[in-house]
């Protein structure tokens, strides 16, 4: 069974600095991999998707890596402002099921 | 942690017709349920979200009369996807939340396939 672990669970940044989220999964067969940011009381919002084709994809400020064979991926955030404040999910999708990691919490202090 | 379940795991329906797809909280009350969709090789999208016992709010561009959500009860949400067509053809995943909580517990979601 896939599992899935972000960390760190929780990190606090002062606003501009550079950070990286990490998320880990337990089995490389995986269709496609998902970073989510997730406001207090609201949905999902899709930020990047990796297909399990690709190693990075980029939007913005904000770049997710994909190395399929160690069962690793990242986000990572530059020049961090205090409206990144949020939850942060990736999710691995095998092609018959989502496996939602338990989310980095973001705070990025003004 | 909490349990999300959906029901079916897996659809297959022909053209024209309506399927119905379940989203429970097995073991807490779920004031809020979401509901996404994800189509093949696209990001995981935000359908809508329902408050028990109130209409849903659909995002832009989803159709509310062609996905009828009801959340009848505080563990049932339901989605319907009537007069469903190939292009409706889709991986639908439902999330939960309860009263005061901002986690939320991802059912593992429906893959519906429309000939």
């Amino acid at each position: 069974k896939q599992e899935v672990t972000q960390i760190p669970a929780a990190l606090s940044v002062p606003e501009g600095e550079n950070l990286v989220l990490n998320c880990s999964f337990t089995d490389s067969a995986i269709y496609n991999l998902q970073w989510f940011r997730q406001d207090p009381g609201k949905g999902l919002t899709s930020l990047l998707l990796i297909q399990s084709s690709q190693r990075e994809q980029t939007s913005g400020r904000l770049n997710a890596s994909l190395d399929k064979s160690s069962g690793r991926s990242t986000l990572y955030i530059a020049a961090s402002q205090p409206g990144d404040s949020a939850t942060y999910l990736c999710a691995v999708n095998t092609g018959n099921q989502f496996y939602f990691g338990t989310g980095t919490s973001l705070t990025v202090i003004p | 942690g909490a349990v999300v379940s959906q029901h079916p795991s897996w659809v297959i329906c022909k053209s024209g017709t309506s399927v119905k797809i379940e989203c429970r909280s097995l073991d807490f009350q779920a004031t809020t349920m979401f509901w996404y969709r994800q189509f093949p090789k696209q990001s995981l999208m935000l359908m809508a979200t329902s408050n028990e016992g109130s209409k849903a709010t659909y995002e832009q561009g989803v159709e509310k009369d062609k996905f009828l959500i009801n959340h009848a009860s505080l563990t049932l949400s339901t989605l319907t996807v009537t007069s469903a067509h190939p292009e409706d053809s889709s991986f639908y995943i439902c999330s939960a939340t309860g009263q005061g909580d901002n986690e939320q517990f991802f059912g593992p979601g429906t893959r519906l396939t429309v000939l």
